[in-house]
């Protein structure tokens, strides 16, 4: 099993542009997430989605736009990026309520917005 | 409300010293307790997890936790650091109720003197 992958790994966008994060797992796992992390403030929680076809907003959505493709797939989507979204962006996965509870974590996505 | 609490952004100890990494949480509900670590340039993986059992609770690499519901906390400890322990702590904390969240704390950094 691969876990959680993430693309890209890393990522310079300027002011302005779009791009999209995609995030995978093969856990067969319900929930999955999308957070940021910057020095000093942990993990921020952008959105959620409990299962296939539904999502959430988690503490600091704005800016950020999700699709859950399948239950497999969870992207992130950045529309017009800003300096404020430099941060390095982490997608997990879980099956809430199912005797496990634990968050399986991507290795990440560096992102720079100059 | 639910929140989780680290003592300590940064924690140094020499190699071979006692780690104790201060966690205290409040929830409304029995929570479910985790410590998660992150090495540089990596996710997040689980060490361990209280999950309502046992209040005293062994992960791996030697680290362990004890539930105490009187002090409202869950830290975490390992009676002789490693230079390999080095990297970033974070409890977190899952509601009994299970709202699909789990609410991370700021982390705290472990370094580690030779």
């Amino acid at each position: 099993n691969a876990g959680v992958t993430q693309t890209p790994k890393f990522q310079v966008l300027k002011t302005g542009q779009s791009m999209t994060l995609q995030c995978a797992q093969d856990m067969n796992h319900n929930s999955m997430y999308w957070y940021r992390q910057d020095p000093g403030m942990g993990l921020r929680l952008i959105y959620y989605s409990a299962s296939e076809g539904t999502t959430d907003k988690g503490e600091v959505p704005n800016g950020y736009n999700v699709s859950r493709l399948n239950k497999r797939e969870f992207s992130l989507r950045l529309e017009s990026a800003a300096p404020s979204q430099t941060s390095v962006y982490f997608c997990a996965s879980t099956n809430v309520g199912q005797g496990t509870d634990t968050q399986y974590f991507g290795p990440g996505t560096r992102l720079t917005v100059l | 409300a639910q929140s989780v609490t680290q003592l300590g952004s940064h924690v140094s100890v020499s190699e071979g010293a006692l780690v104790l990494l201060r966690c205290n949480y409040s929830s409304s509900v029995p929570p479910y307790l985790f410590w998660y670590v992150q090495y540089p340039n990596q996710g997040l993986q689980l060490l361990l997890k209280y999950t309502s059992a046992a209040t005293l609770v062994k992960g791996i690499n030697g680290f362990e936790a004890e539930f105490k519901k009187s002090e409202t906390s869950f830290h975490l400890t390992k009676p002789s650091a490693h230079m390999s322990d080095a990297a970033e702590y974070f409890c977190a904390l899952l509601p009994g109720n299970r709202d699909d969240k789990i609410i991370f704390g700021k982390g705290t950094r472990l370094h580690i003197l030779p």
